[in-house]
């Protein structure tokens, strides 16, 4: 599975969109990106994910380069319940292999 | 629909004691897995299961035992429990078309081992 890299800690105005970037520069073609997030003591929460093609839900906006190297996660207007460490993960779906969390994001979102 | 319970949510253990973590699902998934999350780190792959009476190592499998008898249980076990294994366990699961709901994890097992 391709490896990513993400910011530590990013901070956002409430209110405001939240624009969380990730690094995949590895990816290959059959490889798609994975979104997830844990807010504090809690089991993490699937968000999004993508191959190719922009995606959005109910819960966020997920914007993948045309070269697939990059790609972020947007949550429109972000609340103070969406403080969490964000993962971004990339690997062959579907397939028996678990996910890989890294250390993600922490976003903070301030008052 | 309860999705993922784990029990116990927390646990104080002391050195060479075991126990057994239990997750359950009731989502009829095939895939479940077992992590654990130290401080300040993302989560570590322990053991996992695609299917009933399977099991597989995943990262970090050394000193943990597991078990999947019925399709919905997936037992973590400790068989003599060191400081080194005090974290945050949680368990996920996952159907065939992961791509309609990604994985659902439980809230977490809190263990101590003093």
């Amino acid at each position: 599975d391709a490896k990513t890299t993400q910011p530590p800690s990013m901070d956002c105005a409430e209110g405001r969109a939240a624009n969380l970037p990730c690094n995949h520069s590895t990816i290959s073609g059959n490889e798609y990106v994975y979104w997830y997030r844990q807010i504090h003591s809690q089991g993490p929460q699937y968000i999004i994910h993508g191959l190719k093609n922009n995606e959005t839900n109910e819960m966020a906006s997920l914007i993948i380069t045309e070269d697939r190297k990059s790609s972020t996660l947007i949550l429109p207007h972000a609340t103070l319940r969406d403080t969490a460490v964000y993962y971004c993960i990339v690997r062959v779906a579907p397939s028996g292999q678990n996910f890989v969390f890294g250390p993600g994001t922490r976003l903070s979102v301030l008052p | 629909n309860a999705g993922v319970t784990q029990t116990p949510k927390f646990r104080v253990l002391k050195t060479g004691q075991s126990m057994t973590l239990l997750c359950a699902q009731d989502m009829n998934h095939e895939y479940m897995y077992w992590y654990r999350q130290d401080p300040g780190m993302g989560l570590r792959l322990i053991h996992y299961s695609v299917g009933e009476g399977t099991t597989a190592k995943g990262e970090v499998p050394d000193g943990y035992n597991v078990s999947r008898l019925k399709k919905q249980n997936f037992l973590l076990g400790l068989e003599s429990a060191a400081p080194s294994q005090t974290s945050v366990y949680f368990c996920a699961s996952r159907g065939q078309l992961e791509f309609n709901y990604g994985y659902t994890f439980g809230s977490g097992t809190r263990l101590t081992v003093v």
